[in-house]
């Protein structure tokens, strides 16, 4: 089982939908969590933290399930410019005295006009 | 000045070559990272630099061999690579190694490299 997990898509919406992405994480150690994106041929940016109580910026929503062990991406009122690739990244927790970020496979989302 | 620069965009080396990629930050961040991206793949995780000093080595082939010469400053040498290592190498940085709280905040915009 790979350590972080995510459905790899496409999703394909109308503008002004609302859209979720989850991701599952193996390692229950995990200490923090976070969705980047991707645009095509371009490096990750941070998008925003998820936080146990949950966090909201602007359309994005995330969600944190410890128990479950699953992050959550709700994105309302897809835009065009929403269309990217969405990675959740799952702090390990120190190693070695560094904390180990890891990838999950991305979410691929393509918003449609 | 909060950006990570890497240098260069695009590298073209034989596999006899010997090649290095830089990656330099001014943030004050004392961890900084290599990561490499396949085509349609999430980045993965190379190597870990804590205050200058290696920390996590991902089972990397010996044909990469990472430096940093100080704390803004991280390389990545390269040498007898295979075509199956063409890929876009990006960098990041975090302020905190191992306190509460950090986050991969930085990346660089990458160095996508073919190997012929």
């Amino acid at each position: 089982r790979k350590e972080v997990e995510q459905d790899p898509g496409p999703f394909n919406v109308p503008e002004g939908a609302t859209v979720a992405f989850n991701c599952t994480y193996s390692n229950s150690a995990s200490q923090s969590f976070f969705w980047y994106r991707q645009d095509c041929r371009k490096e990750p940016k941070l998008l925003m933290s998820v936080y146990s109580s949950g966090n909201e910026d602007g359309r994005f929503t995330a969600q944190l399930n410890r128990a479950s062990q699953y992050i959550s991406l709700l994105i309302r009122d897809s835009k065009l410019s929403d269309s990217a690739t969405y990675l959740c990244v799952v702090n390990l927790g120190p190693t070695s005295g560094t904390y180990k970020y890891i990838f999950g496979t991305g979410t691929r989302l393509k918003v449609l006009a | 000045d909060t950006e990570v620069t890497q240098t260069p965009k695009h590298l073209v080396m034989g596999m006899t070559n010997k090649k290095s990629l830089k990656c330099e930050q001014h943030m004050g961040h004392r961890a900084m990272y290599w990561y490499k991206q396949k085509a349609k793949k999430p980045p993965e995780l190379m190597f870990v630099y804590s205050y200058e000093k290696l920390s996590i080595n991902e089972s990397v082939p010996s044909r990469f061999s990472p430096e940093c010469p100080n704390s803004s400053l991280l390389n990545l040498h390269l040498h007898a690579l295979q075509p199956e290592d063409s890929a876009l190498y990006l960098c990041a940085s975090s302020q905190d190694s191992a306190g509460t709280g950090g986050k991969l905040e930085y990346f660089g915009a990458g160095t996508r490299l073919s190997v012929l």
